[in-house]
């Protein structure tokens, strides 16, 4: 059983659409976190939630937009995308926040065209 | 601002052989260090992490050092195998992040093991 899953693994769309990336976690952790990875495997965080409370809100367009209906899911919304956007997006999860490893979902390569 | 690198984007080693790979931070407030190995197609995944009450911690085949006075932090690889080959990663709990758990990842090193 996959212990972050992340759907879909693959987007390809066209610049100005709305689209969403869904993140589950079944570790029973309480902290969930979406990062980007650049061409050049550059990992940056971009928000982390703990039991559905925003803790982490980088400098990240307001077009990006994350919800989380409960601890176990953490999807990421973007609006009017932008090929600056093209990237593989990470979820993640951990429990706690104070010094607890993150676990990865195998992310999400979203091109934007 | 903070900033974590590694010393090569790309260590190639001979199968069998021991890997090292290095990171400097820069920030000397961080407090919890950690390494994470990937592979094509998936996503970080966790090997070993260490506090900065500690200088040295062992897993299996892998050993991390910690030396606050430079601010440095290496990841050995006992007798690296093929499944050894990724980029591998280290990442600190920045200052100030607090009780955030904002992870800052280094570039990454690309290990490629030769058969």
């Amino acid at each position: 059983d996959t212990a972050v899953s992340q759907t879909p693994k693959y987007l390809v769309t066209q610049m100005g659409n709305d689209k969403s990336i869904k993140c589950e976690q079944n570790l029973g952790h309480d902290t969930m976190y979406w990062y980007k990875q650049d061409s050049k495997k550059f990992l940056k965080i971009m928000f982390s939630y703990n039991n559905k409370e925003l803790i982490i809100n980088e400098t990240v367009p307001n077009r990006f937009s994350p919800k989380s209906p409960d601890k176990a899911h953490l999807n990421l919304h973007i609006n009017s995308l932008e090929l600056g956007d093209s990237a593989v997006y990470f979820c993640a999860s951990s429990q706690g926040w104070i010094g607890a490893p993150l676990h990865f979902g195998n992310g999400t390569r979203l091109t934007v065209t | 601002g903070e900033s974590v690198g590694l010393h090569l984007p790309t260590l190639s080693v001979q199968e069998g052989d021991n890997s090292i790979i290095n990171c400097a931070y820069s920030n000397s407030a961080s407090d919890y260090f950690i390494w994470y190995k990937q592979e094509s197609g998936k996503g970080p995944q966790f090997i070993i992490d260490i506090r900065s009450n500690m200088d040295k911690r062992q897993g299996q085949r892998v050993t991390v050092l910690l030396n606050k006075t430079v601010k440095h932090l290496s990841l050995q690889i006992a007798a690296t195998q093929p499944g050894d080959s990724a980029v591998y990663f280290c990442a600190e709990k920045g200052a100030g992040s607090g009780n955030t758990g904002k992870l800052i990842f280094g570039q990454g090193t690309t290990l490629q093991v030769k058969p």
